[in-house]
């Protein structure tokens, strides 16, 4: 089936705005992951949902940053009052039960201007 | 927090030759992986290691993880073309932290035909 689908590809926002990253999973997929890539570097966990509740957010950087998965499938990253700072690929993952791989999908560029 | 040296940062190579790049931690693991990552997409996993010790092979691809836990190693052999991109080791502890993968800094690789 389709892979895990992030929207938009793309973001242009200026520093101070509010925006917010989907994430469609694999369908069926129980547990979703956020992480942030900046430039030249590894992804960097953000954030991992079981279900409809955050399991761990130990990776989010400060509390501009929040993460929704209502229904227990897509999920949204939201970040408040942007920094220059922020400007990064926010990569999503999926995976079935515990212990199978993670599929990321493409990532959002976010770029705060 | 946790971190992982991955080296070389960079490889240019000829096609045909065979290419090895490792991954070490102040920390043990008990999962490594190993990841390959192309332009404007995720990072697709290549390969998964359970156990300390345990050597896997997908295709031309080979991989360790180290009997201490704290470092892993990627062989591609007769390199081609397609293996061009960026590769990323990957670890996970499990448990409550599953799904929490710490990646390195990534080794770019560059064949040239």
């Amino acid at each position: 089936g389709a892979g895990v689908s992030q929207t938009p590809s793309n973001k242009v926002t200026e520093k101070g705005k509010y925006v917010e990253l989907r994430c469609d999973p694999i369908s069926g997929h129980t547990a979703l992951y956020w992480y942030r890539q900046s430039l030249g570097q590894g992804p960097e966990f953000l954030i991992y949902f079981q279900g409809t509740g955050a399991a761990d957010d130990s990776g989010l950087p400060n509390d501009r940053f929040f993460a929704v998965r209502p229904e227990g499938s897509v999920s949204t990253l939201k970040i408040q009052r942007t920094e220059r700072g922020d400007s990064a690929v926010y990569l999503c993952a999926s995976s079935g039960r515990q212990g199978t791989p993670l599929h990321f999908g493409n990532g959002t560029r976010l770029t705060v201007t | 927090g946790q971190q992982l040296n991955q080296s070389p940062q960079s490889m240019f190579i000829q096609e045909g030759e065979d290419v090895s790049m490792n991954c070490t931690s102040s920390s043990i693991f008990n999962t490594w992986l190993w990841y390959k990552q192309d332009p404007g997409e995720g990072p697709v996993l290549l390969i998964a290691l359970y156990k300390a010790g345990e050597l896997t092979s997908n295709g031309r691809l080979t991989a360790q993880f180290g009997i201490t836990r704290k470092d892993s190693f990627l062989n591609i052999s007769a390199s081609i073309p397609s293996d061009v991109g960026i590769y990323f080791c990957a670890g996970q502890l499990g448990g409550t932290s599953y799904g929490k993968l710490t990646f390195g800094q990534g080794t770019i690789l560059t064949v040239h035909p």
